[in-house]
């Protein structure tokens, strides 16, 4: 148990469905990141969220629409995906200190037919 | 462009000793981090080195040379449960974590 608890775990949908990935901290940090893990490459960093204010968007798709309604919740608005979008999304919050150690959560794993 | 390279996969025997390798090149440096990840769970933070040297902690230790844009993580007394994926990751000066592909290991009774 990290603290971080994402749902749904497991996200099966195709190219034309909308859905969410929704992402909860108990830990009281105050920032909060999206990340895509796919086999046997890097961490990719989607969205990074301070004190509920969006502070990186790295050139992600707008077929992703982050949402962040306070410090404690993220959510990751899926609609129109592709199938290489299949990954595992990890949601992760850290202090804004100068270490910044991330928390993470389980992950959603998303397949698109 | 900024880059971490680790094996993809290693292969230890239990009870014995491994280390896994990282190396970067980076903008900047604001300190290096190992993350654990079991198969189907999330990461969990290992170590944190922003200085050069060893850094202990029970059967696990990491070390950085950050002249030499380098660092390994040691294993000890290697148990079934280590085998994960290990990622490295760097922080660079705008305190943007880089990482690595992350290091299959593999641990054999």
């Amino acid at each position: 148990e990290t603290g971080v608890t994402q749902t749904p775990r497991h996200l099966v949908m195709g190219m034309t469905n909308k859905k969410s990935l929704k992402c909860e901290q108990h830990l009281g940090h105050n920032a909060m990141y999206w990340y895509k893990q796919s086999a046997k490459k890097p961490l990719e960093l989607m969205f990074v969220y301070n004190f509920k204010e969006q502070t990186e968007n790295n050139s992600v798709p707008s077929r992703f629409s982050p949402e962040c309604p306070n410090s404690s919740h993220l959510f990751l608005h899926l609609h129109t995906l592709q199938p290489e979008d299949s990954a595992l999304y990890l949601c992760a919050s850290s202090q804004e200190d100068e270490r910044r150690e991330l928390f993470f959560g389980e992950g959603s794993r998303l397949t698109v037919l | 462009g900024q880059n971490i390279d680790q094996p993809t996969e290693m292969t230890a025997t239990e009870g014995a000793i491994v280390q896994i390798n990282c190396t970067y090149q980076t903008s900047g440096f604001n300190g290096l981090f190992w993350y654990q990840q079991h198969a189907g769970e999330a990461p969990t933070f290992l170590s944190y080195n922003v200085l050069d040297g060893l850094e202990e902690k029970g059967r696990f230790s990491s070390f950085l040379s950050r002249s030499k844009g380098y660092s390994y993580l040691l294993l000890k007394e290697l148990q079934m449960k280590d085998s994960a994926s290990y990622l490295c990751a760097v922080m660079d000066s705008n305190y943007q974590l880089i990482w690595g592909a992350g290091t299959k290991l593999i641990i054999k009774p």
